[in-house]
């Protein structure tokens, strides 16, 4: 059974701080995809990372996939409280279009 | 365009009971992904459907969970009898096409389920 275990799984810091999110495993995954929940709502994708070392950015966010596609990180520069929010790592490996879910990451910034 | 929806948003029911969740997927879209998350534990997958036929459906817990999409077009997941630890939140997935492993999954806003 492939796991991701994501961390850290809570996380609060004030505006302007950086913080990075590990979401690691002992499987490899074909790609790696980051998504961001608001209450209520499912899961939206930020980005997706399909290649070892590959290295995404969307604004002051930051995505890796590692070397060996078995892990990857979030950074987010200069937080600010509009950042607010679960963020979700998520798996697919080989042939399988199944999604495997991180416990993901319940992020405050506080102004 | 509108994008995936569920119904209902909120069950609350009693042990024993019967619940049909549904889950309208983007038009167009071939494959259609059900999820669940319960208390404390990550989304996990539950089964994909290609079209009208169950592509794969390892993550379904047992035979009290039967789901179905004729006609290829929404879906429904029905939980006979509902057990309390089948409480969570089922969220139901759409993507368009089969080729890429990077396509995009749209999610819908869930269903929170709550069996008493």
């Amino acid at each position: 059974t492939q796991l991701l275990e994501q961390s850290p799984q809570f996380l609060s810091i004030q505006e302007g701080e950086n913080l990075t999110v590990y979401c690691n495993s002992s499987s490899v995954f074909s790609s790696l995809q980051w998504y961001r929940q608001e209450p209520g709502e499912g899961p939206v994708l930020l980005v997706t990372v399909v290649t070892g070392g590959e290295v995404k950015k969307l604004k002051r966010l930051t995505f890796q996939f590692g070397d060996a596609r078995k892990d990857s990180s979030l950074h987010i520069t200069a937080a600010q409280p509009g950042d607010t929010g679960l963020y979700l790592c998520a798996g697919a490996s080989g042939g399988a279009q199944k999604l495997v879910f991180g416990q993901g990451t319940r992020l405050t910034i506080n102004p | 365009e509108a994008g995936v929806t569920q119904f209902p948003s909120h069950s609350v029911i009693e042990k024993g009971q019967t619940v049909t969740l549904r889950c309208d997927p983007i038009s167009g879209h071939d494959n259609l992904y059900w999820y669940r998350r319960v208390m404390g534990k990550e989304i996990k997958f539950l089964l994909h459907f290609v079209k009208e036929s169950k592509q794969d459906e390892s993550g379904m817990p047992n035979n009290r969970f039967l789901a179905e999409r004729t006609g290829g077009t929404y879906s429904t997941l029905k939980v006979q009898p509902a057990e309390l630890e089948d409480s969570g939140v089922y969220f139901c997935a759409s993507s368009q096409a089969t080729f890429f492993l990077t396509d995009t999954q749209y999610f819908g806003p869930g269903t929170r389920l709550t069996v008493l």
